[in-house]
């Protein structure tokens, strides 16, 4: 059975600072890999879609790297800002269905 | 991004009564949508996958009478929780994969929050 986990579950930091928000899986075996944001009682918005033969995705300050035989995600946030506070969630596509993490919530604070 | 619609985005209802939510694709043909279910402070928890014009697919623990859905067209799914009781209060969100689509993208409704009293 798929587990998907993401560490750390919150984390808190000044603006400016880079970060690093990791996503690990038990099953290598994924479709693709999908970084979400959601902000406090709405849907969620994608981030990045890294295909399971990719190795990073890229987006404006934002980068997502795939090590799929390891069963890792990281999404790196570079000079971050308060406007970025909301909980990051990773998903693994498995055949038809998409398995979520446990969430990050961070807050970047002036 | 495609674009997923739910409706409505937040209802009250008493128990005992059936609520039903839509959610469309509003830009692109949806052959599967998924229904999620969020507790607060928790993460997702996949409930069904619906495929238009067939009978949806629950995850085990989920009530098929109670979480009733339809997907009549490739674009507009429903969810019709019944006889809603409070421990249905919760964030329903959905999720459509395009019929074109070939990168296995999902898109995201806004959620919808219900709840029962």
């Amino acid at each position: 059975k798929q587990e998907v986990t993401q560490i750390p579950a919150a984390l808190s930091v000044p603006e400016g600072e880079n970060l690093v928000l990791n996503c690990s899986f038990t099953d290598s075996a994924i479709y693709n890999l999908q970084w979400f944001r959601q902000d406090p009682g709405k849907g969620l918005t994608s981030l990045l879609l890294i295909q399971s033969s990719q190795r990073e995705q890229t987006s404006g300050r934002l980068n997502a790297s795939l090590d799929k035989s390891s069963g890792r995600s990281t999404l790196y946030i570079a000079a971050s800002q308060p406007g970025d506070s909301a909980t990051y969630l990773c998903a693994v596509r498995v055949a038809d269905k998409l398995i979520f993490g446990t969430g990050t919530r961070l807050q970047v604070f002036p | 991004g495609a674009v997923v619609s739910q409706h409505p985005s937040w209802v009250i209802c008493k128990s005992g009564t059936s609520v039903k939510i839509e959610c469309r694709s509003l830009d692109f043909q949806a052959t599967t949508m998924f229904w999620y279910r969020q507790f607060p402070k928790q993460s997702l928890m996949l409930m069904a996958t619906s495929n238009e014009g067939s009978k949806a697919t629950y995850e085990q623990g989920v009530e098929k009478d109670k979480f009733l859905i339809n997907h009549a067209s490739l674009t507009l799914s429903t969810l019709t929780v019944t006889s809603a009781h409070p421990e249905d209060s919760s964030f329903y969100i959905c999720s459509a994969l395009g019929l074109a689509e070939n990168t296995g993208e999902l898109f995201f409704g806004e959620g919808s929050r219900l709840t029962v009293l």
